[in-house]
């Protein structure tokens, strides 16, 4: 079963920053938060990813709470072309790696 | 980042005939692949792990002389859909994974299969 939670949707305006959050509740220390996104009918595209430490790449921040119990994907300027279902994943190193999807959250931006 | 590839990007077959799918990792090797299936409106959900040269490992619940998958080379993963039906109408997306356990996974565009 999944080990995350994240709301099944959220709205964002063209432009402006998409807070995305995640509960991880159970995240074990050497598992990692892994960030995901997938535009409909396509496969998903890696976002970020990080342990402890926020990260941040070209296309989004990553934020993970001291207690490491939750996280938030920020992307900074939204545009339409970021409309898609964002998953949230922790990484499960002692089963190999596989990445093992939740329900995501349905992001959609508006002009 | 790396590119995967699958082949084809959507089949139309018949019921009772059996379909492959390709999935290729264009500029890197991949000792692992993944694969998934994903229903409508439904999040994806792992079907089966390979390993380059050995037999996959199934998730519970998926059959394994249904959904054949061979890994036989570092880039290359197929499945098979045998003896397709309606009810395996979905979208088929596999993933790839590099030499280490800790390397990202990089995901194909997706399979379209519907058995008719």
């Amino acid at each position: 079963d999944a080990k995350t939670t994240q709301p099944p949707s959220m709205d964002c305006a063209e432009g402006r920053a998409a807070n995305l959050p995640c509960n991880h509740s159970t995240i074990s220390g050497n598992e990692y938060v892994y960030w995901y996104r997938q535009i409909h009918s396509q496969g998903p595209q890696y976002i970020i990813h990080g342990l402890k430490n926020n990260e941040t790449n070209e296309m989004a921040s990553l934020i993970i709470t001291e207690d490491r119990k939750s996280s938030t994907l920020i992307l900074p300027h939204a545009t339409l072309r970021d409309t898609a279902v964002y998953y949230c994943i922790v990484r499960v190193y002692n089963q190999g790696g596989k990445l093992i999807f939740g329900q995501g959250t349905e992001l959609s931006v508006k002009p | 980042g790396a590119v995967v590839s699958q082949h084809p990007s959507w089949v139309i077959c018949k019921s009772g005939t059996s379909v492959k799918i390709e999935c290729r990792s264009l500029d890197f090797q991949a000792t692992t692949m993944f694969w998934y299936r994903q229903f409508p409106k439904q999040s994806l959900m792992l079907m089966a792990t390979s390993n380059e040269g050995s037999k996959a490992t199934y998730e519970q619940g998926v059959e394994k002389d249904k959904f054949l998958i061979n890994h036989a080379s570092l880039t290359l993963s197929t499945l098979t859909v045998t003896s397709a039906h309606p009810e395996d109408s979905s979208f088929y997306i596999c993933s790839a994974r590099g030499t280490s356990a800790n390397n990202e996974q990089f995901f194909g565009p997706g399979t379209r299969l519907t058995v008719l």
